[in-house]
């Protein structure tokens, strides 16, 4: 069952630019709401992570979008660098289950 | 601080062969998962420890794949026989006492069944 998903599943940008990464959840039992990054040949890390009692986190470029009524919640790259290319997965978890990931989205910063 | 370690990087193995993963967490993490992650997909939760105890293993097929923790530490995963859609990268991640949400990666074990 697809309790996550995530849009676009590539996407590509100028330097300078902003990306943005949307994902959609259905469980409502989920109340954490991490960002993964993942660069090719490594494991997943932890980028960014926000819990539904605030609409927005920023940390550095990066920023979580969070929507508790329409279910969604959004990465934002701000001034992206050829750096921020790689793969960045949404994933949600309820209190004592597991981590559940969306399909993951390529990002290609150009230069 | 050392990262969570996994070996092999890399196994090619034939169809109906055996195959082992490792895993070390990070010092102090008593929560050890495994997970597999298809190519171009998220990852999948395979199993989970909270010290030498299985809570979650659901996920895992347990026809082929087995898993042990003995002493609370280090991990094996194996699958015996392995089968072509067994091909993936299988992931270790740990987290401290308390605070699953927040789950440190290997680098991962790239499987290739042929």
């Amino acid at each position: 069952q697809q309790q996550v998903k995530q849009s676009p599943q590539s996407l590509i940008v100028q330097k300078g630019g902003i990306s943005i990464i949307n994902c959609a959840y259905e469980n409502t039992a989920f109340d954490y709401f991490p960002w993964y990054q993942q660069f090719p040949g490594k494991g997943p890390a932890l980028l960014i992570a926000i819990r539904p009692d605030v609409s927005e986190k920023k940390e550095g470029r990066f920023t979580i979008s969070f929507n508790k009524s329409a279910k969604q919640f959004s990465l934002h790259i701000m001034d992206s660098q050829p750096g921020d290319s790689a793969t960045y997965f949404c994933a949600a978890k309820a209190r004592g289950s597991r981590l559940t990931f969306g399909e993951g989205t390529q990002l290609t910063v150009n230069p | 601080e050392a990262g969570v370690v996994q070996s092999p990087r890399y196994k090619i193995i034939e169809k109906k062969q055996p195959v082992a993963f490792w895993c070390n967490p990070i010092s102090g993490h008593n929560t050890l998962y495994w997970y597999r992650q298809n190519l171009g997909q998220g990852p999948e939760l395979l199993i989970r420890y909270e010290n030498e105890e299985a809570v979650d293993d659901s996920q895992l097929p347990k026809d082929r794949f087995s898993a042990e923790r003995l002493k609370g530490v280090d991990s094996t995963l194996k699958i015996q026989p392995a089968e072509l859609g067994d091909s993936a990268v299988y992931l270790c991640a740990s987290s401290l006492p308390g605070s699953t949400d927040t789950q440190y990666f290997g680098p991962g074990t790239r499987l290739t069944v042929l």
